[in-house]
C-alpha cells in the first residue's frame, strides 16, 4: 500500500472559488506529480517536481499552480474553479532513482465539482 | 504520433473465468511497458513493468506478455475474481528523460459477475 494521501476525497464548489487540493507522501519521494483524469479517458500530467523548489508544467495545459516547500507536500491550487475544472485529479510520486524499474506510487484522487 | 490503444474498452466475464486485454503502441524509442490496476474512486496500481528484453511477466494471477517488434502487449487474468473488477490501464514509456515521458491507454473496463 503506497504512503501517498490526498485529501479532500470529494469536493463540490461554486465557480470562482479558490482551492487547494492536498497531496502528501511519508515515502520521502523526491519526484512528485499531478495528473487529471476525465471518465474512460487516459491521465494527463498537469504538474511535475523534481524535488523542493522545482516546479515544471506538464503536457496539458492547466490554470493551476503548484509549490513543492516541502518534500512530503505537493499542494495544487486553482485561483477561480470554472466547470471546465470539473474533473477526478491524481497525485503520484516516485524516488530519485532512474531507470526502467522507476515506480509511481499514486494517491486515491480527488474528485473535484464545479458548479 | 505516440498513442496508446487498449482494447476492449469494456468487458464482462464470470468469476473464475480467464481473460486478455490488449494494448498496442506506436511509441518510439520505447523503454519499457506498464500495467496498472485502477478500482472505481481510486487511484491506479502498478502490476508489471516490463522492459524490451522481457515478453513475459507474472504478479500472481496477472500475466503480461510483450512483443516489441510488433509494438503489442497484453494482460491475462487467470480464474478472474469479484476483486478483479477494474480499469486496466497499459502505459508505456520513451527513453527520454529520467523518468521517460509516459503515454497513458484509456483502459478497458473489467466487470467481474459472479
Amino acid at each position: 500500500e503506497a504512503d501517498i494521501y490526498q485529501t479532500p476525497r470529494y469536493l463540490v464548489i461554486g465557480t470562482g472559488k479558490k482551492i487547494t487540493l492536498e497531496c502528501s507522501q511519508t515515502m520521502g519521494h523526491d519526484k512528485m506529480y499531478w495528473y487529471q483524469q476525465d471518465p474512460g479517458m487516459e491521465l494527463h500530467l498537469i504538474h511535475y517536481s523534481y524535488g523542493v523548489n522545482s516546479t515544471e508544467k506538464g503536457d496539458l495545459s492547466s490554470e493551476s499552480t503548484v509549490s513543492r516547500i516541502r518534500t512530503e507536500h505537493f499542494p495544487l491550487t486553482l485561483e477561480s474553479a470554472r466547470p471546465s475544472h470539473t474533473s477526478q485529479y491524481l497525485c503520484a510520486s516516485s524516488e530519485r532513482r532512474t531507470g526502467i524499474n522507476e515506480k509511481l506510487f499514486f494517491g486515491s484522487g480527488t474528485q473535484l465539482s464545479v458548479l | 504520433k505516440n498513442q496508446v490503444e487498449q482494447s476492449p474498452q469494456s468487458l464482462i466475464i464470470l468469476e473464475g473465468k480467464n481473460c486478455t486485454l490488449q494494448c498496442n503502441y506506436t511509441v518510439s524509442p520505447f523503454s519499457n511497458l506498464r500495467w496498472y490496476k485502477q478500482d472505481t474512486g481510486r487511484g491506479p496500481v502498478s502490476l508489471t513493468i516490463m522492459t524490451f528484453s522481457e515478453n513475459t511477466k507474472s504478479n500472481g494471477r496477472y500475466t503480461a506478455t510483450l512483443d516489441a517488434d510488433t509494438k503489442q502487449s497484453s494482460l491475462h487474468i487467470t480464474a478472474s475474481q469479484l476483486s478483479d473488477s477494474a480499469s486496466y490501464i497499459c502505459v508505456v514509456s520513451d527513453r527520454g528523460s529520467t523518468l521517460g515521458r509516459l503515454y497513458f491507454g484509456r483502459g478497458t473496463q473489467l466487470t467481474v459477475w459472479p
